[in-house]
């Protein structure tokens, strides 16, 4: 079964500064989608960005970056320059590629990223 | 362009009692999915529509939940009888459809359950 692992409940940046979120996750498939979402105190969660396993490039929107390593099953974040509107519980997901019946969609328990004025 | 709606977006109701979520989809978006978020967890996917059919409700504890999706648009999720441990946010999302395994799923504010 696949299982999405995030092994730090929160972490603190100052602002300005670059933090790194890590995940990791365990599956048997060899194509699959990750994801990172946001989760501001309001709770409407947004994509932040998201990785296809095929690609080797790892996928970056302005600030964020991914480093994907498909090898050891790891899914980092980093956030460049942390803005105080970065606060936020961040998750990491992971979804198989099946575009029919039932397919897997998880996410991890989250890490809660504070940014220091 | 809205973006989904849910309501209420806040509910308390004793032990059995019956409760219902109500979802509105962005307009055109053909796939809906409903996620239960525990205190502290991640989202876990209860049912997904495409259209007006539910093709994924392996997730579903279906002796006292039950959901539909008429005419392919709104959705209701519905809980009879409720029971302490389903204290929990009700998160509905939506996606243009799952043409794309990747694309993008918009999510609702949520409804913040309590039973008591």
């Amino acid at each position: 079964a696949q299982t999405v692992t995030q092994s730090q409940p929160e972490m603190s940046v100052q602002e300005a500064e670059t933090v790194t979120l890590s995940c990791t996750y365990d599956t048997s498939e060899s194509d699959y989608y990750l994801f990172w979402y946001k989760q501001p105190p309001s709770r409407q969660m947004i994509l932040v960005i998201r990785q296809e396993a095929y690609k080797q490039q790892n996928a970056t929107e302005n600030r964020f970056s991914v480093n994907f390593q498909k090898a050891a099953k790891s899914f980092s974040l980093k956030i460049s320059d942390s803005q105080l509107g970065d606060a936020a519980m961040y998750f990491c997901a992971y979804r198989s590629t099946s575009t029919s019946g039932t397919y897997k969609y998880i996410f991890g328990t989250g890490t809660r990223l504070k940014v220091l004025a | 362009e809205a973006g989904v709606v849910q309501s209420p977006r806040y509910k308390i109701i004793e032990k059995k009692q019956p409760v219902a979520f109500w979802c509105n989809p962005i307009s055109g978006h053909n796939t809906l999915y409903w996620y239960r978020q525990n205190l502290g967890q991640g989202p876990e996917l209860l049912i997904r529509y495409e259209n007006e059919e539910a093709v994924d409700d392996s997730q579903l504890p279906k002796d006292r939940f039950s959901a539909e999706r008429l005419k392919g648009v709104d959705s209701t999720l519905k809980i009879q009888p409720a029971e302490l441990g389903d204290s929990a946010v009700y998160l509905c999302a939506s996606s243009l459809g799952m043409v794309r395994a990747g694309e993008t799923q918009y999510f609702g504010p949520g409804t913040r359950l309590l039973v008591l």
